[in-house]
């Protein structure tokens, strides 16, 4: 099984950067994503990674390490509209998703 | 404009009553998923298909169950509802990764409230 573990809620300022951590312990892997998901609506798609280092995306970068089982998504220039729980989820090599309990982040003016 | 259809949008159901959400995709992808929203423990996989005519369990299958006849649609149904079935639902394609990332594309969702 998998079991990944995120932070439960940040707050940061607008313009500000946060940084949301992701660990994972899984049977497999196959993949890391990263998905945003505004409140009352269906998650979308952000960022994967599936070899070690960085990948940028305009504003929003994401990291993995896999021999830590390790991932941050970086959001630089926070604007209000980011305020979203961001969701961590890892496949498996059956490619099945699994995912974290999510970050609510709140960004305030 | 092409993607994923769930419906109903949303349900109260008593206990007890059968109850099936349908899915539908226009996408061509080969596989799909249901998964559950429960406020705290995020999105957990309920059944799974990675191809049409096959279907598999995910974390939380007891209480449901699945058919993919063919490549568009995939049904969920409870068949007999319980109060901790009360969740919200999602459905989800994605192709086979490959030259792609293999991303989840998620309907709008179904809230069901099971009294």
């Amino acid at each position: 099984g998998q079991n990944i573990d995120q932070p439960t809620e940040m707050t940061a300022t607008e313009g500000a950067i946060v940084q949301i951590n992701c660990t994972y312990q899984t049977s497999g892997f196959n993949g890391l994503f990263w998905y945003q998901q505004h409140a009352g609506e269906a998650p979308t798609f952000l960022s994967y990674n599936v070899l070690d280092g960085l990948e940028e995306k305009g504003r929003f970068s994401s990291f993995l390490s896999r021999s830590k089982g390790y991932s941050y998504l970086l959001l630089k220039e926070l604007q209000m509209k980011d305020s979203a729980s961001y969701l961590c989820a890892v496949r498996d090599d059956d490619y099945k998703l699994s995912f974290g309990a999510g970050t609510t982040v709140t960004v305030r003016a | 404009i092409a993607g994923i259809t769930q419906a109903p949008t949303s349900q109260i159901l008593a206990a007890g009553r059968r109850m099936t959400l349908r899915c539908t995709q226009d996408m061509r992808h080969n596989a799909m998923y249901w998964y559950r929203q429960d406020l705290g423990l995020g999105l957990r996989l309920i059944h799974y298909s990675n191809t049409a005519g096959t279907t598999g369990k995910g974390e939380v299958p007891d209480g449901y169950s699945v058919s993919r006849a063919n490549t568009d649609d995939f049904p969920l149904t409870l068949a007999s509802a319980v109060p901790s079935q009360t969740s919200v639902y999602f459905c989800a394609s994605s192709e086979f990764p490959g030259l792609n990332t293999g991303e989840l594309f998620f309907g709008e969702g179904s809230r069901l409230t099971v009294l």
